[in-house]
């Protein structure tokens, strides 16, 4: 079975600044990789979808980069706002179609 | 597309209580899928269908679980009896084959 695991559980940094969050996974087999951020009560709203084949996806002030051959990815997220603030969670999905979770990463960027 | 929906968004029900959740996914997507939420367990699968058929349910905690697909466009996920320790926030997602994943808002369930 899959096993996701995101360091640190907890982040806090002041606003502006650069950061990068991490993802390691188990079984390198995987199909694609997608990072979520989650808001205190909400549900999960999808970010990037990093397909195997790939080794990054941008989007805006978002990276996400991949590398299958060591287990792991990270997303990079650059000119940090109060607005990122939220649990960020990366996910890897399986040949079979299914979708393992990491615990997730509590950002907080403070003003 | 309104995204996937959820219904309802919260649920307070009493212990024994036979409970039902609903989820509409976004049109067009072939798998959907039902995750449980909880503090001590984090994100958890529970059972996802392909083109309305159930592929894999190892995630359902107990036959007091089950979960129906009758179209493409709903899916509702039933616990009989319901128990306190089922309280939790359950998800819906769909998603096209090897494209991203959306998630509904979720239900947040308490059993007392």
């Amino acid at each position: 079975k899959q096993e996701v695991t995101q360091i640190p559980a907890a982040l806090s940094v002041p606003e502006g600044e650069n950061l990068v969050l991490n993802c390691s996974f188990t079984d390198s087999a995987i199909y694609n990789l997608q990072w979520f951020r989650q808001d205190p009560g909400k549900g999960l709203t999808s970010l990037l979808l990093i397909q195997s084949s790939q080794r990054e996806q941008t989007s805006g002030r978002l990276n996400a980069s991949l590398d299958k051959s060591s287990g792991r990815s990270t997303l990079y997220i650059a000119a940090s706002q109060p607005g990122d603030s939220a649990t960020y969670l990366c996910a890897s999905w399986t040949g079979a179609n299914n979708l393992f979770f990491g615990t997730g990463t509590r950002l907080t960027v403070i003003p | 597309d309104a995204g996937v929906i959820q219904s309802p968004r919260h649920e307070v029900t009493e212990m024994g209580q036979e409970v039902t959740l609903r989820c509409k996914p976004i049109s067009g997507h072939n798998s959907l899928f039902w995750y449980r939420q909880t503090m001590m367990r984090g994100l958890e699968l529970l059972i996802y269908f392909n083109n309305n058929v159930p592929i894999d349910d190892s995630g359902m905690p107990e036959d007091r679980f089950s979960a129906k697909m009758p179209n493409a466009s709903f899916s509702t996920l039933k616990i009989q009896p319901s128990e306190p320790r089922d309280s939790a926030v359950y998800f819906c997602a769909s998603r096209l084959t090897g494209a991203l994943a959306f998630f509904g808002q979720g239900t947040r369930l308490t059993v007392v």
